[in-house]
């Protein structure tokens, strides 16, 4: 398995307070990603990294926010949580060039109420 | 951007039976992935595969890039092949994938 870890697995929290969600790398991978999981929609891009701090939106960032200042951790915000923000939430890494596949952490189930 | 087309979306199989998923998409792609998530919600690598054929055990796929589709062949399913099963593509720089919306597979003993 590739050496990725995704801190909280599980967390409820309240509409309007601020949350963290924490990607960890063993993989020295240059690319990271977030991307969200909702039924009907397969994941979606939220926010990328293709080096220490170099980011960019994706898909779906409204309301997201992120921050690599390592190569081994990308971090995901959430600056005031909505209900529409329950959802599960993966990272995954990949390497630079043609022949290199992205691997996904075990997601992290975050649920706002 | 690129649309990504999945079929069936759901599909019910008896043990020791065969299937064929298909990924369409809209447009040339550098990379071409298929996953199983399990039951648990964790996503695992089958292939990649831009192009050509690849085997697996009792797992193949094959891409035909000219024409835009992929095809996921499961022989002799058995029930821990159930979950759902993704294809995702890249077109773009930096390897972002896009996700079709998945194939939910239930293989009953």
């Amino acid at each position: 398995d590739a050496g990725i870890t995704q801190s909280p697995r599980h967390k409820v929290t309240e509409t309007g307070t601020p949350v963290t969600l924490r990607c960890h790398q063993t993989e020295n991978h240059r690319y990271m990603y977030w991307y969200r999981q909702d039924p009907g929609h397969g994941l979606r891009l939220i926010h990328y990294s293709y080096g220490v701090k170099d980011t960019d939106k994706g898909e779906v960032s409204d309301g997201y926010s992120v921050s690599r200042s390592k190569t081994e951790d990308f971090l995901l915000t959430l600056e005031s949580a909505t209900s529409s923000q329950t959802s599960v939430y993966f990272c995954a890494i990949s390497e630079p060039g043609a022949g290199t596949e992205a691997f996904f952490g075990q997601g992290t189930r975050l649920t706002v109420v | 951007g690129i649309q990504v087309e999945q079929s069936p979306p759901d599909l019910i199989l008896q043990e020791g039976a065969n299937s064929t998923l298909r990924c369409n998409f809209s447009d040339s792609v550098n990379n071409l992935q298929w996953f199983h998530q399990n039951p648990w919600g964790q996503l695992i690598n089958l292939f990649y595969i831009p192009s050509g054929t690849k085997q697996n055990g009792r797992l193949s796929a094959t891409t035909v890039a000219t024409e835009r589709y992929s095809l996921l062949y499961i022989s002799s399913s058995q029930t821990t092949d159930s979950g759902v099963y993704f294809c995702a593509v890249e077109r773009s720089s930096f390897q972002k994938l896009v996700f079709g919306t998945g194939t939910r597979l239930l293989v009953s003993p």
